[in-house]
């Protein structure tokens, strides 16, 4: 059972555009989550986190959404440049001290 | 600062064979994992050390798979023997601390086929 979910594996959006990426996740359990960036033959990079006591983090183009009563979290970057295309992975993390991982969303941006 | 290094970065092997996939994590950090990522599970977690220890190993899929920590700068994952569905990209990946908001730096992966 899959307790961190992405449920679009991908999306394009046109350069200039908003890209929303959205995660949903089960355990209510979960206090922080964390976006990764992958391009490809690398390694994920952390892009930007977000504490369960906020519902808003922002860095620079891009900034991250939590939704608890919904269980839901979204990354929102504008405006998206070409440069961005990549697969995008959710993680969240508790007390375990571990990060679940969601199954990730391709990203192309079209110039 | 060199990040996590793992090799090989590509390994092709005949199932039965043993492979062997090695992790050096960047100096300071206390907090090892190693993750699969397939296509139909995104990044799995298979084994998590704190201070060379496991701490959870509940992600490890059978006894063909083993892992150690010796030391603090080289970790290994073994699995013996592999079978086709083992063909994954391994992705090692260290954290100084325990906090979650010390994110994790992972290494480039290792692609294994197993044909």
């Amino acid at each position: 059972d899959q307790q961190v979910k992405q449920n679009s594996p991908s999306l394009s959006v046109q350069e200039g555009r908003i890209s929303i990426l959205n995660c949903d996740y089960t355990n209510s359990m979960f206090d922080y989550f964390l976006w990764y960036k992958k391009y490809p033959a690398e390694g994920p990079t952390f892009l930007i986190s977000i504490s369960s006591i906020k519902d808003k983090n922002e860095d620079g183009r891009f900034t991250v959404f939590l939704n608890k009563s919904a269980k839901h979290l979204s990354l929102h970057i504008v405006p998206s440049q070409p440069g961005d295309s990549a697969v995008y992975f959710c993680a969240a993390g508790g007390s375990a001290r571990q990060l679940t991982f969601g199954s990730g969303t391709q990203l192309t941006v079209l110039p | 600062d060199a990040g996590v290094i793992q090799s090989p970065r590509h390994e092709v092997t005949e199932m039965g064979q043993e492979v062997t996939l090695r992790c050096k994590p960047i100096s300071g950090h206390n907090s090892l994992f190693w993750y699969r990522q397939t296509m139909m599970r995104g990044l799995e977690l298979l084994i998590y050390f704190n201070n060379n220890v496991p701490i959870d190993d509940s992600g490890m899929p059978e006894d063909r798979f083993s892992a150690k920590m010796p030391n603090a700068s080289f970790s290994t994952l073994k699995i013996q023997p592999s079978e086709p569905r083992d063909s994954a990209v391994y992705f090692c990946a260290s954290r100084e601390g325990q906090q979650l908001n010390y994110g994790y730096t992972f290494g480039s992966g290792t692609r294994l086929t197993v044909v």
